[in-house]
């Protein structure tokens, strides 16, 4: 079954500490994503990786944190710097190229993160 | 400044009707628009894809436009069904392929259709 997951579902995380957001793709996708969504809110980029080991910033990647040691995984660390983290995070994968269609992106299902 | 508007902000109607969302943007350069369905706490799934010489596309039920040259995108949905309900997000790419790390997301339309 191919897809992309992420996990846990629900987190809750105690003021100062820090939370990791797990992320994994077969569907062989070059490129991974990290989104967050507020209410009322377009989705907002934290951090994009289009191969291994290599990662970009987005447009609010001040608090996060991010790896890409293999390319189906791309798991996004919340940290105590981020100072309102709750929010629904959303993972997304895609194709590398200059095929908008082939370029579309997939997402995940989503971690919703509360902080307590 | 690159940015993508969406109307109505939210929108019932009654199962069976048809409805059009809109969507008006001021990316520049233009890649391609996409529609995406969001259900209540789950991830975007994508509807259409259209390039700028595109002006139609469709999905079963859902057919969405495109006027490049005034920047407005609409999505259609026809015999609406209580599934329908949902979050519908414009988003638009200034890319021409590559990376696509620089979609420009709207805020969405919160459709509820109710029986």
């Amino acid at each position: 079954d191919g897809g992309i997951t992420q996990s846990p579902k629900y987190l809750f995380r105690k003021e100062g500490q820090n939370v990791t957001l797990s992320c994994e793709q077969n569907l062989n996708h070059d490129a991974m994503y990290w989104y967050r969504q507020d209410p009322g809110q377009g989705l907002r980029l934290i951090y994009y990786s289009q191969i291994v080991n290599d990662f970009q910033k987005g447009d609010i990647a001040e608090g996060y944190s991010v790896s890409r040691e293999k390319k189906e995984s791309f798991p996004l660390t919340v940290t105590s710097a981020q100072k309102n983290p709750t929010a629904f995070y959303l993972c997304a994968s895609s194709i590398l190229g200059r095929n908008p269609t082939l370029g579309e992106q997939f997402f995940g299902p989503g971690t919703r993160l509360t902080v307590l | 400044k690159n940015q993508v508007e969406q109307s109505p902000q939210s929108l019932i109607i009654l199962e069976g009707k048809n409805c059009t969302l809109q969507c008006n943007y001021t990316v520049s350069p233009f890649s391609n628009l996409r529609w995406y369905k969001q259900d209540t706490g789950r991830g975007p799934v994508s509807l259409t894809i259209m390039t700028f010489s595109e002006n139609t596309k469709s999905n079963g039920r859902y057919t969405a436009t495109l006027d490049a040259d005034t920047k407005q995108s609409s999505l259609h949905i026809t015999a609406s069904q209580l599934s329908d309900s949902a979050s519908y997000i414009c988003v638009v790419s200034p890319n021409y392929g590559g990376s696509q790390g620089n979609l420009i997301f709207g805020k969405g339309t919160k459709l509820s259709v109710k029986p």
